[in-house]
């Protein structure tokens, strides 16, 4: 099946920097890229849709100043964590939706904000 | 917005018996898919059930869907340790234009060796 990465997998920042997370497509190009975030022993919640070119589209509640999402190829998207603050610590998980409607998912980056 | 909901929450079993987790939603859905997630990593999909199936197979999985009643099953059957994790319904709109998927809130399955 087709592969989707995140980079990195695990990161620790101090509160207050900003922390960048890479999505990527290695063998398809993604039409669409999809955004969420899991707290520990909980649901994956979508955080944000985005679509290469264009701005994403936040679900409510999810702050789009705080969470910059940037499709900028149909293989990459990046998720900036900006200002990170301790409840930001998350498990951040990306999608990727093939031109078949076929949704692949990273392996999830883990944010530890201290 | 989550909207499928899970049955049990939490499922402990000894190994070789069956483990059934069931999966509510709200809307129309395109298609309904579960996956499995082991602690603290990704995603594994496991099976795809289009909204126009009733019953899927794939080794020792059997997923039902009943659109009536917006509810679907996973069943997996001579359960093994190695099946411990975390089981997700997702489901597909069948309309939207981004149509993301919505998951439910999940079972953690427990198989005792």
């Amino acid at each position: 099946g087709a592969v989707v990465s995140q980079h990195p997998s695990r990161v620790i920042c101090k509160s207050g920097t900003s922390v960048k997370i890479e999505c990527r497509s290695l063998d398809f190009q993604a039409t669409t890229m999809f955004w969420y975030r899991q707290f520990p022993k909980k649901s994956l919640m979508l955080m944000a849709t985005s679509n290469e070119g264009s701005k994403a589209t936040y679900e409510q509640g999810v702050e789009k100043d705080k969470f910059l999402i940037n499709h900028a190829s149909l293989t990459l998207s990046t998720l900036t964590v900006t200002s990170a603050h301790p409840e930001d610590s998350s498990f951040y998980i990306c999608s990727a939706r093939t031109g078949y409607n076929e949704q692949y998912f990273g392996p999830g980056t883990r944010l530890t904000v201290t | 917005s989550q909207q499928g909901e899970e049955d049990p929450q939490a499922l402990s079993i000894q190994e070789g018996e069956n483990a059934t987790m069931n999966c509510s939603y709200k809307t129309s859905i395109n298609n309904l898919q579960w996956y499995r997630q082991n602690s603290g990593r990704g995603l594994v999909h496991l099976i795809l059930i289009r909204s126009n199936e009733r019953e899927k197979h794939s080794g020792r999985l059997r997923v039902t869907l009943d659109t009536s009643k917006k509810s679907s099953s996973l069943l997996i059957t001579a359960s093994r340790a190695a099946d411990t994790a975390s089981y997700f319904c997702a489901t597909d709109p069948s309309s939207g234009s981004a149509r993301q998927l919505t998951f439910g809130s999940g079972t953690q399955l427990t198989v005792l060796p």
